[in-house]
């Protein structure tokens, strides 16, 4: 049968729209958040960060905001394009540490 | 290279054997991460380099497995005894310094018959 764990959260978007990926982040001592895009057969590649004294960040076509509050974090994707599909991860890293936990992931397909 | 480089690529062997996986991170970077990623799955932590030491390598889900760095650069994670759940694509990051976005190669894909 299939596994629970191949079913990621999809979502499909036209060209040109705009797109919003959400993340729940698990602990709020967590100080710095990154998103991460990844390719079928490549490695997660680095979009956007942003430390907890923000809630905002914008960068080329994304923004990230953060909501302490309620730990969640977004990653919105201007004019979405085609190839923008790929597996979006939110990654949370607690002050003192260096290493990253991960999301499970968001899948983004965009149709033309 | 520019960018973090990982051999090989893809890796089939038979259950019961060892196998290597090689990291070599972009030049300069302090820091060396492993993470294992199985198939539709996020990525899991395995073990930190700082330099050649390891203050982190609480993710290494047994003692089968292993990571070495030397030289402050090429790191080596080897898997004893492979078992099929070994089975996922492996995958190395580095960073400048603890503050900084890890910087991930496209991975080992073990396959494990």
């Amino acid at each position: 049968g299939e596994s629970v764990g191949l079913h990621l959260p999809t979502l499909s978007v036209q060209e040109g729209d705009n797109s919003i990926i959400n993340c729940a982040y698990s602990n709020s001592a967590s100080d710095y958040f990154i998103w991460y895009k990844q390719e079928s057969g490549k490695g997660p590649q680095f979009i956007i960060d942003i430390r907890s004294n923000m809630d905002k960040r914008q960068g080329q076509r994304v923004t990230v905001l953060l909501n302490k509050t309620v730990k969640h974090l977004s990653l919105q994707i201007a004019a979405t394009q085609p190839g923008d599909s790929a597996v979006y991860f939110c990654a949370e890293k607690v002050e003192g540490y260096s290493t990253l936990t991960f999301g499970k992931g968001t899948m983004l397909l965009v149709s033309p | 290279g520019a960018g973090v480089s990982q051999s090989p690529s893809n890796k089939v062997t038979e259950k019961g054997k060892d196998v290597e996986l090689r990291c070599d991170p972009i030049s300069g970077h302090t820091a060396l991460y492993w993470y294992r990623q199985s198939l539709g799955q996020g990525l899991e932590f395995l073990i930190y380099f700082q330099g050649n030491s390891a203050p982190d390598k609480s993710g290494l889900p047994s003692d089968r497995f292993s990571a070495e760095r030397t030289g402050g650069s090429v790191s080596t994670l080897t898997i004893q005894r492979t078992q099929q759940e070994d089975s996922a694509v492996y995958l190395c990051a580095s960073s400048g310094d603890r503050g900084k976005p890890q910087h991930f190669g496209d991975g080992t894909r073990l396959s494990i018959l």
